[in-house]
């Protein structure tokens, strides 16, 4: 199946930093799909990407697709503790087939 | 989106036995996975579960050692036979469709 390479593996932030993590595919890919998991818990699912370019926004949180479908980014504006855990990119396959992630952890 | 009942939650079990996870979905949905997770690590898929035939299995893992029941759109389950403590991890399904996907809360299995 498809893979995708996340990047960066871990990111240590002061709370009310931004934080960015992106994903890059060497395919071009149909869609993509974000994950959070937190600390203990299971993965949610946070978006599903689609169209060339597309942009989206949760909150503090921005996701983006490349123009040539082949990487993505998840932006968060001014972090909080409650941002932390591991997020993780889904390049769209079924059977779903997971990014190593990038764990965020946040320091009051 | 489907909600998930995943249980047992966690388990500690004898080398040797086997352990049987059950999935329940609210509602009907095409597809069901199974996944391991090793604490700290990214989900790594067993198999399909394919309802009304048999599981499409990853490479590395064996119908033998983990196999799968979907009997219906709504429910599947996995057992992790003759365990040893290399077993030990988090289990998690997951159902859905190309709309989205919602896992299961897990099961931690301790192989002792």
């Amino acid at each position: 199946g498809q893979q995708v390479m996340q990047i960066p593996q871990y990111q240590h932030v002061q709370e009310g930093e931004d934080f960015t993590t992106y994903c890059n595919s060497s395919t071009t890919l149909s869609n993509i799909q974000w994950y959070k998991q937190r600390p203990g818990g299971h993965p949610v699912f946070l978006i599903q990407l689609v169209k060339s370019g597309e942009v989206k926004k949760q909150k503090r949180l921005t996701f983006q697709f490349g123009e040539a479908k082949k990487n993505s980014s998840l932006h968060i504006t001014a972090t909080q503790t409650t941002d932390v855990g591991t997020y993780f990119c889904e390049p769209g396959n079924t059977p779903l087939v997971f990014g190593k992630g990038t764990r965020l952890s946040v320091i009051a | 989106s489907a909600v998930i009942s995943q249980k047992p939650s966690r388990d500690i079990c004898q080398r040797g036995t086997s352990l049987t996870i059950q999935c329940q979905v609210d509602s009907q949905v095409t597809m069901m996975f199974w996944y391991r997770q090793q604490p700290g690590q990214s989900l790594t898929l067993i198999a399909t579960a394919n309802q009304g035939s048999e599981a499409t299995y990853e490479s590395g893992f064996v119908i033998d050692k983990f196999p799968i029941s979907r009997p219906n759109l709504t429910f599947s389950t996995l057992t992790v036979s003759n365990m040893s403590p290399e077993d030990s991890s988090i289990y998690l399904c997951s159902a859905g469709n190309e709309n989205g996907y919602t896992f299961g809360s897990g099961t931690r299995l301790t192989v002792v």
